[in-house]
């Protein structure tokens, strides 16, 4: 258990579909990240917010929405997704802020998405 | 343009032997550097990391990783792999100065044959 929950664990949803993505952390930290985990392919930074602010957005289609409404709580609001949008959709946390040192990235097991 | 690659993308260790997978980065500074381990269906563990000082980091399940600046690397070590190890493995560095997404290598996935 690392302290960092995703619900739900699987989601399959048609193209028109529109669905949210929900990441909570218990960890006391303040800085929140979605990532993308494509097969073949690198883990993909999507979004960061430091303090409930979104401080990047990695070139990410509008049809990903994040939303952080506070320190605890991050959601990946989901419309018109494409086939290949189909992933494992990761959550993290640190402790964020201007020094980061030794507060390393902890991650919840994943929201598997299949877009049909 | 910082990076991250694993060279690796499969590497194949009788149990009771060895391990080394191999990591090397590219960034302008000295990163912050971290090895991940994820088990099929899970999330990602952190296993070690690297900030300043003594180059050579000790880890969680007995695994270390040491910082060579001189050639880019931080490879991650194991004297004697278990069944329990088979996961894949990720490198990921970052460049520090505040909350910053981590940039992953591709992975290597570790396979133990009996």
């Amino acid at each position: 258990e690392t302290g960092v929950t995703q619900t739900p664990r699987h989601l399959v949803m048609g193209m028109t579909n529109k669905k949210s993505l929900k990441c909570e952390q218990h960890l006391g930290h303040n800085a929140m990240y979605w990532y993308k985990q494509s097969a073949k392919k690198p883990l993909e930074l999507m979004f960061v917010y430091n303090f409930k602010e979104q401080t990047e957005n990695n070139s990410v289609p509008s049809r990903f929405s994040p939303e952080c409404p506070n320190s605890s709580h991050l959601f990946l609001h989901l419309h018109t997704l494409q086939p290949e949008d189909s992933a494992l959709y990761l959550c993290a946390s640190s402790q964020g802020g201007l020094d980061t040192t030794n507060q390393p990235q902890h991650f919840g097991d994943g929201t598997r998405l299949s877009i049909l | 343009a910082q990076s991250v690659t694993q060279p690796d993308i499969h590497i194949t260790v009788s149990e009771g032997a060895s391990l080394e997978l191999r990591c090397n980065y590219s960034y302008g500074a000295t990163p912050y550097l971290f090895w991940y381990v994820q088990s099929p269906g899970q999330g990602l563990q952190l296993l070690l990391k690297y900030f300043s000082g003594d180059t050579l980091v000790q880890g969680i399940k007995g695994f270390e990783a040491e910082f060579k600046r001189s050639q880019s690397s931080f490879n991650l070590r194991k004297p004697s792999v278990h069944w329990s190890d088979a996961a894949e493995y990720f490198c990921a560095g970052d460049s520090g100065g505040g909350a910053d997404g981590l940039t992953f290598g591709k992975g290597t996935h570790l396979i133990i044959q009996p």
